[in-house]
C-alpha cells in the first residue's frame, strides 16, 4: 500500500481535553509532517519533524517521532471546537521527493 | 511559505466531458505535484510536473486520462478527461518550500461528476 496508517480513524472528545493521533509508516524517512484539513478543503501544514529529532512543539501541538518503531504521534492539548478537522501525517522517504500520506484521523471536538 | 491558488474551486460536470484545473504559485518552484483525494479517503499522488519536461505519473494514473501542462515555473494545469462519476474527488496541487523540506497545498478543486 502506498499509504501509512493512522489511528484512530475517528476521535470524538470534549472541548478542553487532549487529543492524540498516531501515525505508522513503512520506510526510512527524511522527515514527517502533520497536516490539518477542514471540511474537504486544502491541507494546512502544522509541523515538520526531521528524522534526527524526537520531539517538537508548536503552540498546543506536540509531535513525537520514534524512527525505530516507524511511528509518530500528534498531541493537541486543550482542544477547541475549531480543532475539528481531519489530520494527516505525510512522510518523505530517504532519497525521494515524494510524500506518502497516512489514512488520516477525523477529530471532532464537542463544545 | 508559498501561496497557491486553484481554479475552479468546485465544479459539477457531466460524464464524458473534461475539466481543466489551474494551479498558480506566487513564487518560482521546480516541482509541482497533483493529488487526488476521493471522498473520505487520504491523498494519492497523481503526478509530478516539472517545467520543460513531461509529467511523471504514478502507478494507476496515465497521461491520456490526466494530461498535465507546466508551461512555466509558477503555473500548471491538470485535465481530468472523459470523466465518470468515479472521478468525483478533490484535486489538490502542491509545491515544495524552497528548502525542499515542507510541502504546501492549494485550496483544492472539488469535482462532482454526474
Amino acid at each position: 500500500s502506498q499509504q501509512g496508517e493512522e489511528d484512530p480513524q475517528a476521535l470524538s472528545i470534549q472541548e478542553g481535553e487532549n487529543a492524540t493521533m498516531n501515525c505508522s509508516y513503512k520506510t526510512s524517512i527524511n522527515n514527517l509532517q502533520w497536516y490539518r484539513q477542514n471540511s474537504g478543503r486544502g491541507l494546512v501544514h502544522l509541523i515538520l519533524i526531521r528524522s534526527n529529532e524526537r520531539e517538537k512543539h508548536s503552540g498546543r501541538l506536540r509531535v513525537t517521532l520514534d524512527t525505530s518503531k516507524k511511528s509518530s504521534s500528534l498531541l493537541i492539548t486543550a482542544s477547541r471546537a475549531a480543532d475539528t478537522a481531519s489530520y494527516f501525517c505525510a512522510t518523505r522517504a530517504a532519497g525521494t521527493y515524494k510524500y506518502i500520506f497516512g489514512t488520516g484521523t477525523r477529530l471532532k471536538v464537542l463544545a | 511559505s508559498a501561496v497557491i491558488s486553484q481554479k475552479p474551486s468546485r465544479d459539477i460536470c457531466q460524464r464524458g466531458t473534461s475539466l481543466t484545473i489551474q494551479c498558480q504559485v506566487d513564487s518560482q518552484v521546480t516541482m509541482m505535484f497533483w493529488y487526488r483525494q476521493q471522498p473520505g479517503q487520504s491523498l494519492t499522488l497523481i503526478a509530478t510536473a516539472n517545467q520543460g519536461s513531461e509529467a511523471t505519473y504514478e502507478s494507476g494514473f496515465v497521461i491520456d486520462k490526466f494530461p498535465i501542462s507546466r508551461p512555466n515555473l509558477t503555473f500548471s494545469t491538470l485535465t481530468v478527461s472523459n470523466m465518470s462519476p468515479e472521478d468525483s474527488s478533490i484535486y489538490l496541487c502542491s509545491v515544495d518550500e524552497a528548502n525542499g523540506e515542507t510541502q504546501y497545498f492549494g485550496p483544492g478543486t472539488r469535482l462532482l461528476v454526474l
